[in-house]
């Protein structure tokens, strides 16, 4: 069965460095989001992308955060300069609007980003 | 805005009984879509069940099936003969259409604690 994967499963970093967080969504899906859970709290919405563009961000998304498709197949999170509080596991999501029938949004395995 | 609200933070239920798990919502959209997902110790997000707000049937999973209330905006999680490997937390959210091309977002609860005892 198709998947989401993403990468790195744990990043540490140090506070004020930039990540990358990688991922790649399930190849026939046209929609993808990044979603972000602080330890012990709800999943939340960061940002969602389609046709190579953002179409809709939470206020979470600042100017910190950016999101690309580079390629054909990968789909990546970029925090320019990372802080205490972005610590949180991020779930890459990827899902194929479908009218008719029941879909889904496919969430990967997370990253778990830890900044110091 | 959307809201979904689950008011159970942690439960514990005896290996083999049914459990249920609360959620309710608010939306002024007509058409909506009610997901569960499950989210054991290892941190991965797993489907388990999907309740489109037209379906005049209650969604069903093999073991999980959803009881929606719509008047009363609920949609509750069933869980029949639970299993030790069902501990977890437990997850309800609503989908949001973002744009006319079916680009959406899902808004989550905070979530359910589930501990089964052997």
């Amino acid at each position: 069965e198709p998947e989401v994967t993403q990468t790195p499963s744990h990043q540490v970093t140090q506070m004020g460095q930039e990540v990358i967080l990688r991922c790649v969504p399930i190849s026939n899906h046209l929609y993808f989001y990044w979603y972000r859970q602080i330890l012990g709290q709800k999943v939340e919405f960061l940002v969602s992308f389609y046709n190579n563009e953002i179409s809709e961000k939470s206020e979470i998304f600042d100017d910190q955060f950016s999101v690309e498709r580079p390629d054909g197949s990968n789909f990546t999170l970029k925090i320019r300069s990372t802080k205490l509080e972005d610590s949180a596991m991020y779930f890459c999501a990827s899902s194929e609007r479908e009218y008719i029938q029941v879909y889904e949004q496919y969430f990967g395995p997370g990253t778990r980003l830890t900044v110091t | 805005a959307q809201k979904i609200t689950q008011t159970q933070p942690g439960m514990f239920v005896q290996e083999k009984e049914a459990v249920t798990l609360d959620c309710t919502y608010d939306t002024s959209d007509q058409s909506y879509g009610l997901f569960w997902y499950k989210q054991p110790s290892s941190g991965e997000m797993i489907f388990l069940i999907y309740q489109g707000s037209y379906d005049e049937q209650n969604a069903t999973e093999g073991r999980y099936s959803l009881n929606f209330q719509k008047a009363r905006k609920s949609a509750n999680l069933v869980i029949s003969a639970s299993q030790l490997g069902d501990s977890a937390m437990y997850f309800c959210a609503m989908r949001e259409v973002i744009s006319n091309f079916g680009n959406e977002k899902l808004t989550f609860g905070t979530g359910t604690r589930l501990t089964i005892i052997p």
